[in-house]
């Protein structure tokens, strides 16, 4: 079955510094999201991508933050001035736009930890 | 901002019993419910979902029903298994064409008991 893959598993960063985190969809799909999901706390959404530009962004996704598809297959999002609270992990999410009843399908994660 | 609420942190369940987890929402927009399991270190794996025009979907041991009035919608796993035992969360969007965010509940701990 498609999966959604995620690079790397694991980022440790110094605060301040710039990071990105990677994410290849599954093929056929549109719509490309980024979650984070702090510890001990819910799921939330940052920003949905579609025909290479933002859809919709949550306040958490703030000046720091930019998304990318530079080809065909990955889907970033960067990071540019990380911060402690930016400590969390990072889902990336994906699905298909063609009928109705289509769930996002996500990755496994990148667990980001700024020093 | 407790748009979808969990209100049941965790829930413990003899094998071959049902299981039943339950969420609630505020937002009379949503259009389109969802159940995802999560296991550790890997992202939520998507279970079952329903669109508000119905009132109950199922797929195999996974049932899903919505009372739209009440604002709730519940889980059912019958028979529960030992594998079953994962962090479940209930989600809501406003479209059920994929392509608007999902709002998360809290989660749900579901540990089976052999």
């Amino acid at each position: 079955e498609p999966e959604v893959t995620q690079t790397p598993s694991h980022q440790v960063t110094q605060m301040g510094q710039e990071v990105i985190l990677r994410c290849v969809p599954i093929s056929n799909h549109l719509y490309f999201y980024w979650y984070r999901q702090i510890l001990g706390q819910k799921v939330e959404f940052l920003v949905s991508f579609y025909n290479n530009e933002i859809s919709e962004k949550s306040e958490i996704f703030d000046d720091q933050f930019s998304v990318e598809r530079p080809d065909g297959s990955n889907f970033t999002l960067k990071i540019r001035s990380t911060k402690l609270e930016d400590s969390a992990m990072y889902f990336c999410a994906s699905s298909s736009h063609t009928i109705s009843n289509q769930p996002q399908h996500f990755g496994d994660g990148t667990r980001l930890s700024i020093l | 901002d407790q748009q979808v609420k969990q209100n049941s942190p965790s829930l413990s369940v003899q094998e071959g019993r049902i299981s039943i987890l339950n969420c609630d929402y505020t937002n009379s927009m949503f259009d389109y419910f969802l159940w995802y399991k999560k296991y550790p270190a890997e992202g939520p794996t998507f279970l079952i979902s329903i669109s508000s025009i119905k009132d109950k979907n199922e797929d195999g041991r996974f049932t899903v029903f919505l009372n739209k009035s009440a604002k709730h919608l519940s889980l059912h796993i019958v028979p529960s298994q030992p594998g079953d035992s994962a962090v479940y969360f209930c989600a809501a969007s406003g479209s059920n064409f994929g392509n608007e965010k999902l709002t998360f509940g809290t989660g749900t701990r579901l540990t089976i008991i052999p």
